[in-house]
């Protein structure tokens, strides 16, 4: 198992681009979590997947913003019309049911120009 | 709502000194706390978690924490640490045993001097 990874790891837009970044989990995790990073900050809550079902969004995923997970494997959370606030890693993590731990990826990180 | 906060933004001790890294929460509920480290260009990876039982917590690398209810408190500490242990180092805390949502703090970055 070579853990949760993240694609792309670095992604340098200009304002107002579409991108979208992939998560692959660990194969026998049912859940998906995405969170985000600002510099300084800590990790920040975005929403979470059980299976292909998204169980919760957090007021911070704005109407911009979409993350899925069609066959309850890999998932995309996509940006849209990215802003310069934007800008952050952008962090996934996966788990068992009833799990206490998460793994988390390495992260992709937004530059928004 | 839960918090966390992290009083130190950053700690700068010598190779084989202690170090203490503070962590206060404030739940309403049950709380499930972890401590997770970062080092560059890496995920998180967990250093220990409290669920239940007893208060004093060890996790990997020598680091251990004790949970304190009355101080809402969940401070982690290392007898002597080494140069590796150079990493950011969050504290998170959760109302759910399954940890779907994790709140984390601001993050204490751990500076050692040789």
């Amino acid at each position: 198992d070579t853990g949760v990874s993240q694609n792309p790891r670095h992604k340098i837009t200009k304002r107002g681009q579409n991108v979208t970044f992939r998560c692959d989990p660990i194969s026998e995790h049912n859940r998906l979590y995405w969170y985000r990073q600002t510099l300084g900050q800590g990790p920040e809550f975005l929403t979470y997947f059980q299976n292909e079902a998204q169980l919760e969004k957090s007021r911070l995923l704005s109407d911009r913003f979409s993350a899925e997970r069609p066959k309850g494997s890999f998932s995309t959370l996509e940006i849209q019309r990215t802003e310069q606030g934007d800008s952050a890693m952008y962090l996934c993590a996966s788990s068992s049911s009833g799990a206490n731990v998460l793994t988390f990826g390495a992260g992709s990180r937004l530059t928004v120009l | 709502a839960q918090s966390v906060t992290q009083l130190d933004s950053q700690v700068p001790v010598f190779e084989e000194a202690p170090v203490e890294l503070r962590c206060n929460y404030s739940s309403s509920v049950s709380v499930y706390l972890f401590w997770y480290v970062q080092y560059p260009n890496q995920g998180l990876q967990l250093l220990l978690k409290y669920l239940s039982g007893s208060t004093l917590v060890k996790g990997i690398n020598g680091f251990e924490a004790e949970f304190n209810k009355s101080q809402t408190s969940f401070h982690l500490r290392k007898p002597s640490v080494h140069i590796s242990d150079t990493a950011e180092y969050f504290c998170a805390v959760s109302d759910q045993v399954g940890a779907q949502k994790l709140v984390f703090g601001q993050g204490t970055r751990l500076t050692i001097n040789p």
